[in-house]
């Protein structure tokens, strides 16, 4: 386990529905962020947190809405979605030390829309 | 149009050789670099990393060699286990301000044959 969970590990839903994604990290981690990984493009990155503040959105359709209540914490809000937005969403943490940028990831949640 | 997934770049080895994953990254001002490991149904898992003022960093099983001239990073696994077999990204850093975040590529998916 990275000390990254997400939930739920899957979800279906239909164009129509509103659902939201959940992400907690346990490792004291400052920044946060959400990732979206498709068989058709490698690794995107959507929305970066730093401290509870939104520094990164990369142009992400505003179907996807995301919250940071605070820094163990981050959502991202679904509706009105598409079938190409079905896709594997990461989350993942990280802090920088001693010169290592990793980041933390979950197990994502597999999303399908129909 | 027929929907066609992202075609990845597969390495087949044997078990017990020695397996090496290349990369091709774009910016050469990057300064830092990170291979993950992604098994099915999991996230993305960290291997190694390294900075720009190295060629080379060892793990446990796994060397990591930087090549700043022609912009290329290998991932070097010995003695290659069934245990193995995943997907391998490689990551460079992009900084803004004070911010950064992690470019992925594209993949690699290694097999390995027992």
């Amino acid at each position: 386990e990275t000390g990254v969970t997400q939930t739920p590990r899957h979800l279906v839903m239909g164009m129509t529905n509103k659902k939201s994604l959940k992400c907690e990290q346990h490792l004291g981690h400052n920044a946060m962020y959400w990732y979206k990984q498709s068989a058709k493009k490698p690794l995107e990155l959507m929305f970066v947190y730093n401290f509870k503040e939104q520094t990164e959105n990369n142009s992400v359709p505003s179907r996807f809405s995301p919250e940071c209540p605070n820094s163990s914490h981050l959502f991202l809000h679904l509706h009105t979605l598409q079938p190409e937005d079905s896709a594997l969403y990461l989350c993942a943490s990280s802090q920088e030390a001693g010169g290592s940028y990793e980041q933390y990831f979950g197990p994502g949640t597999r999303l399908t829309v129909t | 149009g027929e929907s066609v997934g992202l075609h990845l770049p597969t390495l087949s080895v044997q078990e017990g050789d020695n397996s090496i994953i290349n990369c091709a990254y774009s910016n050469s001002a990057s300064d830092y670099f990170i291979w993950y490991k992604q098994e099915s149904g999991k996230g993305p898992q960290f291997i190694i990393d390294i900075r720009s003022n190295m060629d080379k960093r060892q793990g446990q099983r796994v060397t990591v060699l930087l090549n700043k001239t022609v912009k290329h990073l290998s991932l070097q696994i010995a003695a290659t286990q069934p245990g193995d077999s995943a997907v391998y990204f490689c990551a460079e850093i992009e900084w803004e301000d004070s911010s950064y975040k992690l470019i992925f590529g594209s993949g690699t998916r290694l097999l390995v044959r027992p």
